[in-house]
């Protein structure tokens, strides 16, 4: 594998499942982020991982809960959510996200998820 | 914070044209911004970029352009092809804190044969 990987690639659940989103990096990057895409709306940033530190989570609702267990794995864990939760999630990876430079981002191909 | 604004949301062109994307941005600090092409059932990849110290960069039928005063960047594609039909995405920062970015909301380009 290579690159940015995102499992699973279509999750339906409903709003009283848990379930959990996975990303892998395979590029020996430093850090991650997950980001929501919905339709006719920017991509969002959600968090953002540097060295399995997370350094930002953007005012995310706590049924999100993110979890970086090493620099190449991130997880997103959802439990209870609504259905305008509904969207594309994002991972991505760059080689850091630290201060006074800019790294590019390599994204993955994205979870589709349905909340009903 | 920052805003970036994406116009057009659509833009339909004929194979061979020419296409044009433009972007503003809000905040003055941003220095960095780059372009990401999205096709259908992927994530988005980088095509281009520009930095605030260079006003235009190429690379084959792509290039970018920056107006730092009237903070807009736009992107320019030439001799238009089929297979770049996607949602393109315009985005900026800057090297303040830590690297995120702020995404425009995409222009899907439709490029018929």
């Amino acid at each position: 594998e290579t690159g940015v990987t995102q499992t699973p690639r279509h999750l339906v659940m409903g709003m009283t499942n848990k379930k959990s989103l996975k990303c892998e990096q395979h590029l020996g990057h430093n850090a991650m982020y997950w980001y929501k895409q919905s339709a006719k709306k920017p991509l969002e940033l959600m968090f953002v991982y540097n060295f399995k530190e997370q350094t930002e989570n953007n005012s995310v609702p706590s049924r999100f809960s993110p979890e970086c267990p090493n620099s190449s794995h991130l997880f997103l864990h959802l439990h209870t959510l609504q259905p305008e939760d509904s969207a594309l999630y994002l991972c991505a990876s760059s080689q850091d996200g630290t201060s006074g430079s800019y790294n590019e981002q390599f994204f993955g191909p994205g979870t589709r998820l349905t909340v009903l | 914070g920052e805003n970036v604004e994406q116009h057009p949301s659509t833009l339909s062109v004929q194979e061979g044209d020419s296409a044009v994307i433009k972007c503003t941005y809000s905040d003055s600090a941003s220095n960095y911004f780059p372009w990401y092409k999205q096709e259908l059932g992927k994530g988005p990849q980088l095509i281009i970029d520009i930095r605030s110290n260079v006003g235009e960069k190429k690379d084959q039928r792509i290039a970018v352009t920056l107006n730092k005063t009237a903070k807009h960047f736009s992107l320019h594609i030439t001799e238009t092809q089929p297979e770049d039909s996607a949602v393109y995405f315009c985005a900026a920062t800057s090297n303040s804190g830590y690297s995120t970015l702020t995404f425009g909301k995409g222009t899907m380009l439709l490029v018929s044969p």
